[in-house]
């Protein structure tokens, strides 16, 4: 089946600091993956996401590339600011009909706390 | 302006009691879903509809039920037969063949 495994959190950074989240997966097929975060309070906004071995997805100062040798799509960002605060969700999706279409695998999510 | 709402954003469940969360679109996507989120966990996906009056079970569709009468709406009910109800719960949809999924601001359901 397919599984999406994330780095134990809390994760707690001062400003600035360099942030990396690592996520690994098992996969049936050949998945497309994806970074969601999570604000307080609200809903999941896709961050960034690759739809194949070694495209890299980007978005507000946030990167992750797709490995498929390692099957890692690790988070990273060179600088955190206090609005980074968030949860983060990794995630896989099967392009594959049947059953499993559109459905996202998640990750368990890892909190973020960025200090002044 | 396009989205998705979920209503309310709250909601609390006596025992035995139905209750129905509401999500509408206007996004004329062709997919919707249903998920739900506990503490420490990812989301798992409850129900799913790939197109109006079809729908399918996602991995803990036991105690729940959907239906999908019109293309902007799918409604969730948690039923008395689902014994831990309280999580936040969220919908999504997205295109037909499109990869990404776009999520409401979620409903929290608590029992009393």
């Amino acid at each position: 089946g397919n599984s999406v495994t994330q780095m134990e959190g809390p994760v707690t950074l001062s400003e600035e600091a360099f942030l990396t989240i690592n996520c690994t997966y098992t996969a049936t097929g050949y998945p497309s993956l994806f970074w969601y975060v999570q604000y307080p309070g609200e809903g999941l906004q896709l961050l960034l996401k690759a739809t194949k071995a070694d495209d890299k997805g980007s978005n507000k100062g946030f990167e992750a590339t797709y490995r498929k040798e390692t099957t890692s799509f690790h988070l990273e960002k060179g600088s955190v600011q206090v609005s980074d605060s968030a949860v983060y969700f990794c995630a896989l999706r099967v392009n594959a009909g049947g059953t499993s279409y559109g459905k996202l695998t998640f990750g368990q999510g890892t909190i973020l706390t960025v200090h002044p | 302006d396009g989205g998705i709402t979920q209503s309310p954003k709250y909601l609390f469940r006596k025992e035995g009691q139905n209750v129905t969360l509401s999500c509408e679109q206007n996004l004329n996507h062709d997919a919707m879903y249903w998920y739900r989120q506990d503490p420490g966990q990812g989301l798992r996906l409850i129900y799913y509809s790939q197109i109006v009056n079809d729908f399918q079970k996602g991995d803990i569709a036991e105690g729940y039920s959907v239906s999908r009468e019109k293309k902007e709406s799918f409604p969730l009910t948690v039923t008395s037969a689902q014994k831990n109800p309280t999580a936040f719960y969220l919908c999504a949809s997205s295109m037909s063949g499109s990869e990404t999924q776009y999520f409401g601001p979620g409903t929290r359901l608590l029992v009393l």
